[in-house]
């Protein structure tokens, strides 16, 4: 597809089971953000992928949450042990590194993935 | 204290009103300065950005940045129903965009 797709769009489960969320990004595009967005709040940065260096994992909450993304491409966000406070929109974004490899500002954001933990 | 203050609004003008749209920063490294807009349920989507102080303008907005007094500003003329979305501010740092948490622009017809 043409933009950033993420699956499910709609997640609702059980505190304390496990989910994945999942994150296509735009072709070619080497740099994976995942960021989440509670009600009526601003979005807040959880992860960062670029490229082969190290993932930027600086945002992540707790120890319960963790990130891949394979080959370059596809990225799946695992919350294990659900909570409560877990329930937020997951948003993904990708975009293009510049040739000196600083981040550009222009992201491309998939509709996201709306958890809710029961 | 937050990286960046956006007032959370929710701002409701006629169609036609002039918008201003308003952040404060912390973090006086910040270079590029961007605006997303949001419409319900969707991604953010970019807006426009500027580099450091001074003013950009596209179309019907203007990005406006003083470094100084760390303040951002997006001005809506004319503003039209289809304005209507979330507004973030989102200066880039080192690593990724730091968000503000948002203003939500209603322009009633």
């Amino acid at each position: 597809g043409a933009g950033v797709s993420q699956s499910p769009s709609n997640k609702v489960t059980e505190k304390g089971k496990d989910v994945e969320l999942r994150c296509d990004p735009i072709s070619g595009h080497t740099a994976l953000y995942w960021y989440r967005q509670s009600l009526g709040q601003g979005l807040e940065f959880l992860i960062y992928f670029q490229g082969n260096s190290a993932p930027d994992k600086s945002g992540l909450p707790s120890d319960r949450f963790s990130a891949e993304r394979t080959g370059g491409s596809v990225s799946t966000l695992t919350i294990q042990r659900t909570q409560q406070e877990d329930s937020a929109v997951y948003l993904c974004a990708s975009s293009l590194a510049q040739a000196s490899g600083a981040n550009t500002g222009e992201l491309f954001f998939g509709e996201g993935s709306r958890l809710t933990v029961l | 204290q937050k990286e960046v203050e956006q007032d959370p609004g929710p701002l409701s003008v006629p169609e036609g009103a002039i918008v201003s749209l308003n952040c404060t920063y912390s973090n006086s490294a910040f270079q590029y300065f961007m605006w997303y807009r949001q419409y319900s349920r969707k991604g953010p989507e970019l807006l426009m950005y500027t580099y450091s102080s001074g003013n950009k303008e596209d179309g019907r907005f203007t990005a406006q940045v003083d470094k100084s007094s760390k303040y951002i500003s997006l001005f809506i003329r004319d503003s039209q129903p289809s304005d209507s979305a979330t507004y973030l501010c989102a200066p880039l740092g080192p690593r990724a965009l730091t968000f503000g948490s948002g203003t939500r622009l209603q322009v009633q017809p």
